[in-house]
């Protein structure tokens, strides 16, 4: 079967850094992608992870490890807008669909 | 680039009935659509794949004659909800993706289905 594991909700302090960690059992392995998602809207792509070590995308940052199943998502000068939650997910082969964690809500406190 | 679009937003009707919902690529094609469902503070559910041309793939548990899924062209999906009842309410999400690897999904902005 295919699972992924992700903390179900983080509170950090505006300003502060936070990582929300994703680990995973999949098959045909391709990469692991980060999406956000505030309450009533739609999953808003974030990050993509193909192959080992840090991307970085402005105040986001992704990373991964294959050989340990894991990856993880940084958030660095936290906002209160970042206050969403965030879904890590698989994607195991061209035009097979994602395969979706439960997702982290993050709250972003003043 | 890489938008989609969905319509309606938002949708009351009456149970029994059933509700059409669109799932457009508006500046790209999509051979492949998928169609989530979402419970308040849940994470997505996948439904069933969406296939140009083709019948929809579902996933276990999810009832093909209850959610029909048309996949007529490159750039639209629909999924009608027939026959809905007030256990169907909830946030109907598509998305699309230009092909990868990675294969990157783009969003419809949502469809809130309340069944009264």
């Amino acid at each position: 079967g295919q699972s992924l594991e992700q903390p179900s909700e983080v509170t950090a302090v505006e300003g502060a850094i936070v990582q929300i960690n994703c680990t995973y059992q999949t098959s045909g392995f391709y990469g692991l992608s980060w999406y956000q998602q505030h309450d009533g809207g739609a999953p808003t792509f974030l990050s993509y992870n193909g192959l080992d070590g840090l991307e970085e995308t402005g105040r986001f940052s992704s990373f991964l490890s294959r050989s340990d199943s894991y990856g993880y998502l940084l958030l660095q000068e936290l906002q209160m807008k970042d206050s969403a939650s965030y879904f890590c997910a698989v994607e195991n082969s061209g035009n097979t669909p994602l395969v979706f964690g439960k997702g982290t809500r993050l709250s972003v406190i003043a | 680039g890489a938008v989609v679009s969905q319509h309606p937003s938002r949708v009351i009707c009456k149970s029994g009935t059933s509700v059409k919902i669109e799932c457009r690529s508006l500046d790209f094609q999509a051979t492949t659509m998928f169609w989530y469902r979402q419970f308040p503070k849940q994470s997505l559910m996948l439904m069933a794949t969406s296939n140009e041309g083709s019948k929809a793939t579902y996933e276990q548990g999810v009832e093909k004659d209850k959610f029909l899924i048309n996949h007529a062209s490159l750039t639209l999906s629909t999924l009608t909800v027939t026959s809905a009842h007030p256990e169907d309410s909830s946030f109907y999400i598509c998305s699309a993706g230009v092909g990868g690897p990675p294969d990157t999904q783009y969003f419809g902005p949502g469809t809130r289905l309340t069944v009264l």
